[in-house]
């Protein structure tokens, strides 16, 4: 079973505009962490946001934020205000606690802004 | 600088020949990761090092494929025999005791001919 599933391969928004980017997850781990990064043409994978499975608060950065649903095993990234220099891939990530911590990452989704 | 560099940026080689790929983490950092990331299979997890160990090998596609690290920092990916299907970009991370966050640095893309 994918333990991270990112089921927009693709998604547009209009500059300015708020995107939401799904992200569902699948652990039986009780103790986990959520992380997004942002991966534009060039290749660098840029850290954006992270969550923490007891985190009672969803996660914002600037312009990001994490709609964190535990129950449901989601955790959405939400950008607002949509700028040109978004568009890149974006890849949802999982650490699992008892694993040997490193990240599980989904299929990615491209992002790209329209002016 | 202050992130993790990777070297070389770009690495093209011959099927059969052996290749090294160095990762220099965050000054201080203690745990390193190796990943792959490639059309197919998307971003794969290699092997992790706590320090100088490494308690999990179980990602290493093959025993062409071998890691070390030295003096707690400078980790070096080796694969022997490359073959075409060893093509991808090889990115490297590496976390503090005082965050969970990995930090990736630039990757080296493998061609294999």
């Amino acid at each position: 079973a994918q333990k991270i599933t990112q089921t927009q391969p693709g998604m547009f928004v209009q500059e300015k505009e708020a995107v939401t980017l799904d992200c569902t997850y699948d652990t039986s781990d009780p103790s986990y962490g959520l992380f997004w990064y942002k991966q534009p043409s060039s290749g660098e994978m840029i850290f954006l946001i992270y969550q923490g499975s007891y985190d009672q608060q969803n996660a914002t950065e600037g312009r990001y934020s994490l709609n964190f649903q535990k129950a449901r095993k989601s955790a959405n990234l939400v950008i607002s205000a949509s700028q040109l220099g978004d568009s890149a891939m974006y890849f949802c990530a999982m650490r699992e606690d008892r694993s040997a911590r490193q990240l599980t990452f989904g299929s990615g989704t491209q992002l790209t802004v329209l002016p | 600088g202050a992130g993790v560099s990777q070297s070389p940026s770009n690495k093209v080689t011959e099927k059969g020949k052996d290749v090294e790929l160095r990762c220099d983490p965050i000054s201080g950092h203690t745990a390193l990761y190796w990943y792959r990331q490639s059309l197919g299979q998307g971003l794969e997890f290699l092997i992790y090092f706590q320090g100088n160990s490494a308690p999990d090998k179980s990602g290493l596609p093959s025993d062409r494929f071998s890691a070390e690290r030295t003096g707690g920092s400078v980790s070096t990916l080796t694969i022997q025999r490359t073959q075409q299907e060893d093509s991808a970009v090889y990115l490297c991370a590496s976390t503090g005791r005082a965050t969970d966050t990995q930090y990736f640095g630039p990757g080296t893309r493998l061609t294999v001919l």
